[in-house]
Protein backbone atom coordinates (compact mmCIF):
# COMPACT_ATOMS: atom_id res chain seq x y z
CA UNK A 1 0.00 0.00 0.00
CA UNK A 2 1.40 3.52 -1.22
CA UNK A 3 2.85 5.45 2.17
CA UNK A 4 3.37 8.95 3.16
CA UNK A 5 7.46 9.17 3.85
CA UNK A 6 8.97 11.67 5.77
CA UNK A 7 12.91 12.59 6.34
CA UNK A 8 14.31 12.39 8.37
CA UNK A 9 12.79 10.86 11.17
CA UNK A 10 14.75 12.77 13.98
CA UNK A 11 16.39 16.43 13.34
CA UNK A 12 18.45 17.89 16.30
CA UNK A 13 18.97 21.46 15.79
CA UNK A 14 20.71 24.49 17.77
CA UNK A 15 18.19 27.63 18.37
CA UNK A 16 18.09 30.26 15.71
CA UNK A 17 19.06 27.59 12.98
CA UNK A 18 16.83 27.26 10.05
CA UNK A 19 15.51 23.56 8.57
CA UNK A 20 13.81 21.60 6.25
CA UNK A 21 11.43 18.97 6.97
CA UNK A 22 11.11 16.61 4.19
CA UNK A 23 8.30 14.78 2.97
CA UNK A 24 7.15 12.54 -0.01
CA UNK A 25 3.51 12.37 -0.47
CA UNK A 26 1.48 9.35 -1.68
CA UNK A 27 2.14 9.81 -5.71
CA UNK A 28 -1.57 10.47 -6.86
CA UNK A 29 -2.81 12.77 -3.72
CA UNK A 30 -3.37 16.46 -4.54
CA UNK A 31 -3.94 17.90 -1.04
CA UNK A 32 -1.01 18.04 1.30
CA UNK A 33 -0.91 19.05 4.82
CA UNK A 34 1.59 19.40 7.72
CA UNK A 35 0.50 19.22 11.68
CA UNK A 36 2.84 19.19 14.72
CA UNK A 37 2.01 17.67 17.90
CA UNK A 38 4.16 18.94 20.77
CA UNK A 39 4.78 16.92 23.68
CA UNK A 40 1.51 15.18 25.59
CA UNK A 41 -0.48 17.51 23.34
CA UNK A 42 -3.48 17.47 20.23
CA UNK A 43 -1.84 17.33 16.85
CA UNK A 44 -2.51 20.68 15.38
CA UNK A 45 -3.21 21.79 11.96
CA UNK A 46 -0.36 24.14 10.83
CA UNK A 47 -1.16 24.46 6.70
CA UNK A 48 -2.56 22.86 3.93
CA UNK A 49 -0.77 22.74 0.29
CA UNK A 50 -2.76 22.33 -2.88
CA UNK A 51 -1.90 23.16 -6.72
CA UNK A 52 1.42 24.77 -5.81
CA UNK A 53 -0.27 27.36 -3.45
CA UNK A 54 -0.88 27.38 0.35
CA UNK A 55 -4.90 26.75 0.85
CA UNK A 56 -5.08 27.16 4.89
CA UNK A 57 -2.66 28.16 7.65
CA UNK A 58 -3.18 28.14 11.38
CA UNK A 59 -2.34 30.73 13.85
CA UNK A 60 0.82 28.76 14.52
CA UNK A 61 2.00 29.17 10.80
CA UNK A 62 3.81 32.29 11.31
CA UNK A 63 6.52 34.18 9.00
CA UNK A 64 9.02 31.55 10.18
CA UNK A 65 7.53 28.66 8.46
CA UNK A 66 6.97 27.95 4.85
CA UNK A 67 6.06 25.31 2.52
CA UNK A 68 7.36 24.28 -0.80
CA UNK A 69 6.76 21.79 -3.33
CA UNK A 70 10.50 21.79 -5.05
CA UNK A 71 9.76 19.57 -7.52
CA UNK A 72 6.91 16.60 -8.39
CA UNK A 73 7.30 14.26 -5.78
CA UNK A 74 8.79 16.34 -2.49
CA UNK A 75 6.73 18.99 -0.12
CA UNK A 76 8.94 20.73 2.85
CA UNK A 77 8.35 22.68 5.64
CA UNK A 78 10.61 24.91 6.25
CA UNK A 79 11.28 26.81 9.77
CA UNK A 80 13.58 30.09 9.27
CA UNK A 81 14.96 30.37 12.94
CA UNK A 82 13.90 27.78 15.03
CA UNK A 83 12.60 28.53 18.59
CA UNK A 84 12.70 26.34 21.60
CA UNK A 85 9.06 25.64 21.64
CA UNK A 86 8.94 24.90 17.98
CA UNK A 87 10.66 21.31 19.60
CA UNK A 88 7.26 18.54 18.44
CA UNK A 89 6.78 16.27 16.03
CA UNK A 90 5.79 17.27 12.61
CA UNK A 91 3.65 15.06 10.32
CA UNK A 92 3.02 15.34 6.95
CA UNK A 93 -0.24 14.23 5.22
CA UNK A 94 -2.40 13.87 1.87
CA UNK A 95 -4.88 12.59 0.26
CA UNK A 96 -7.42 13.13 -2.88
CA UNK A 97 -10.97 14.41 -2.93
CA UNK A 98 -13.29 12.42 -1.29
CA UNK A 99 -10.57 10.40 0.53
CA UNK A 100 -8.89 10.44 4.20
CA UNK A 101 -6.01 12.24 4.83
CA UNK A 102 -3.02 9.80 5.37
CA UNK A 103 -0.25 10.33 7.32
CA UNK A 104 3.45 9.81 7.75
CA UNK A 105 5.35 8.55 10.74
CA UNK A 106 6.70 12.16 10.95
CA UNK A 107 10.03 13.62 12.14
CA UNK A 108 10.69 14.52 16.06
CA UNK A 109 12.44 17.97 15.96
CA UNK A 110 14.45 18.70 19.05
CA UNK A 111 15.65 22.07 19.36
CA UNK A 112 18.43 22.81 21.65
CA UNK B 1 -13.35 27.12 17.41
CA UNK B 2 -14.07 23.64 16.78
CA UNK B 3 -13.34 21.22 19.56
CA UNK B 4 -13.10 17.67 20.31
CA UNK B 5 -13.16 15.91 23.53
CA UNK B 6 -11.63 12.46 24.67
CA UNK B 7 -11.18 10.91 27.70
CA UNK B 8 -7.35 10.20 28.04
CA UNK B 9 -7.40 6.37 29.46
CA UNK B 10 -9.01 3.24 28.97
CA UNK B 11 -7.53 -0.04 30.54
CA UNK B 12 -9.00 -3.00 29.43
CA UNK B 13 -8.13 -7.22 29.95
CA UNK B 14 -7.15 -9.10 26.79
CA UNK B 15 -10.31 -10.58 24.79
CA UNK B 16 -12.88 -7.99 26.38
CA UNK B 17 -14.21 -5.47 24.62
CA UNK B 18 -13.14 -1.69 24.49
CA UNK B 19 -14.81 1.52 23.88
CA UNK B 20 -13.20 4.93 23.03
CA UNK B 21 -15.51 7.72 23.12
CA UNK B 22 -15.56 11.38 21.64
CA UNK B 23 -17.30 14.48 21.54
CA UNK B 24 -17.65 17.05 19.00
CA UNK B 25 -18.68 20.57 18.73
CA UNK B 26 -18.86 21.44 14.64
CA UNK B 27 -22.46 20.72 13.63
CA UNK B 28 -20.61 20.87 10.41
CA UNK B 29 -18.88 18.11 10.83
CA UNK B 30 -19.21 15.82 7.63
CA UNK B 31 -16.42 13.37 8.20
CA UNK B 32 -15.51 11.42 11.58
CA UNK B 33 -12.00 9.53 11.78
CA UNK B 34 -10.49 7.17 14.39
CA UNK B 35 -6.59 7.17 14.11
CA UNK B 36 -4.21 4.93 16.00
CA UNK B 37 -0.85 5.75 16.95
CA UNK B 38 1.45 3.31 18.44
CA UNK B 39 4.95 4.17 20.51
CA UNK B 40 7.33 6.18 18.55
CA UNK B 41 5.25 6.13 15.52
CA UNK B 42 3.02 8.35 13.01
CA UNK B 43 -0.92 8.28 12.74
CA UNK B 44 -2.35 5.40 11.22
CA UNK B 45 -6.18 5.81 9.62
CA UNK B 46 -8.33 2.87 11.82
CA UNK B 47 -11.48 3.88 10.13
CA UNK B 48 -14.04 6.41 9.54
CA UNK B 49 -17.50 7.47 8.68
CA UNK B 50 -19.51 10.42 6.54
CA UNK B 51 -21.92 12.23 9.06
CA UNK B 52 -24.78 10.67 7.36
CA UNK B 53 -24.48 7.18 8.42
CA UNK B 54 -24.94 5.96 12.24
CA UNK B 55 -22.72 3.09 12.20
CA UNK B 56 -20.10 1.52 10.30
CA UNK B 57 -18.73 -1.80 11.17
CA UNK B 58 -15.05 -3.23 9.68
CA UNK B 59 -13.86 -6.58 11.41
CA UNK B 60 -13.12 -6.01 14.89
CA UNK B 61 -14.07 -2.30 14.92
CA UNK B 62 -17.38 -0.51 15.22
CA UNK B 63 -17.74 2.89 14.60
CA UNK B 64 -21.25 4.39 16.30
CA UNK B 65 -21.98 7.83 15.50
CA UNK B 66 -24.85 9.93 17.14
CA UNK B 67 -25.15 13.09 15.18
CA UNK B 68 -27.89 14.69 17.60
CA UNK B 69 -25.36 14.55 20.31
CA UNK B 70 -22.47 15.26 18.29
CA UNK B 71 -20.90 11.54 19.86
CA UNK B 72 -18.63 9.30 18.30
CA UNK B 73 -17.20 6.36 19.70
CA UNK B 74 -15.14 3.33 18.67
CA UNK B 75 -15.20 -0.39 19.69
CA UNK B 76 -13.01 -2.77 19.56
CA UNK B 77 -13.81 -6.27 19.84
CA UNK B 78 -11.81 -8.88 21.50
CA UNK B 79 -9.01 -6.27 22.25
CA UNK B 80 -5.23 -7.73 21.67
CA UNK B 81 -2.00 -6.67 23.60
CA UNK B 82 -0.96 -5.27 19.69
CA UNK B 83 -4.14 -2.45 20.10
CA UNK B 84 -2.58 -0.97 23.26
CA UNK B 85 -2.24 2.56 21.63
CA UNK B 86 -3.58 6.02 22.01
CA UNK B 87 -6.51 6.44 19.68
CA UNK B 88 -7.29 9.77 18.06
CA UNK B 89 -10.78 11.17 17.35
CA UNK B 90 -10.70 13.22 14.62
CA UNK B 91 -13.05 15.39 12.43
CA UNK B 92 -13.44 17.30 9.12
CA UNK B 93 -16.18 19.53 7.65
CA UNK B 94 -15.09 18.03 4.15
CA UNK B 95 -12.68 15.45 2.87
CA UNK B 96 -10.90 17.85 0.04
CA UNK B 97 -8.39 19.83 1.27
CA UNK B 98 -9.87 20.59 4.71
CA UNK B 99 -7.88 21.07 7.98
CA UNK B 100 -8.51 18.01 10.76
CA UNK B 101 -9.05 18.82 14.35
CA UNK B 102 -8.29 16.04 16.63
CA UNK B 103 -8.97 15.22 20.15
CA UNK B 104 -6.01 14.75 22.74
CA UNK B 105 -6.32 11.10 22.25
CA UNK B 106 -7.28 8.30 24.52
CA UNK B 107 -4.48 6.10 25.65
CA UNK B 108 -5.38 2.48 25.68
CA UNK B 109 -3.58 -0.01 27.91
CA UNK B 110 -4.65 -3.68 27.28
CA UNK B 111 -3.45 -6.37 29.82
CA UNK B 112 -2.89 -10.06 29.37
Amino acid sequence: EPEVTQTPSHQVTQMGQEVILRCVPISNHLYFYWYRQILGQKVEFLVSFYNNEISEKSEIFDDQFSVERPDGSNFTLKIRSTKLEDSAMYFCASNIEGQPQHFGDGTRLSIL
Amino acid sequence: GEDVEQSLFLSVREGDSSVINCTYTDSSSTYLYWYKQEPGAGLQLLTYIFSNMDMKQDQRLTVLLNKKDKHLSLRIADTQTGDSAIYFCAESPNSGYSTLTFGKGTMLLVSP
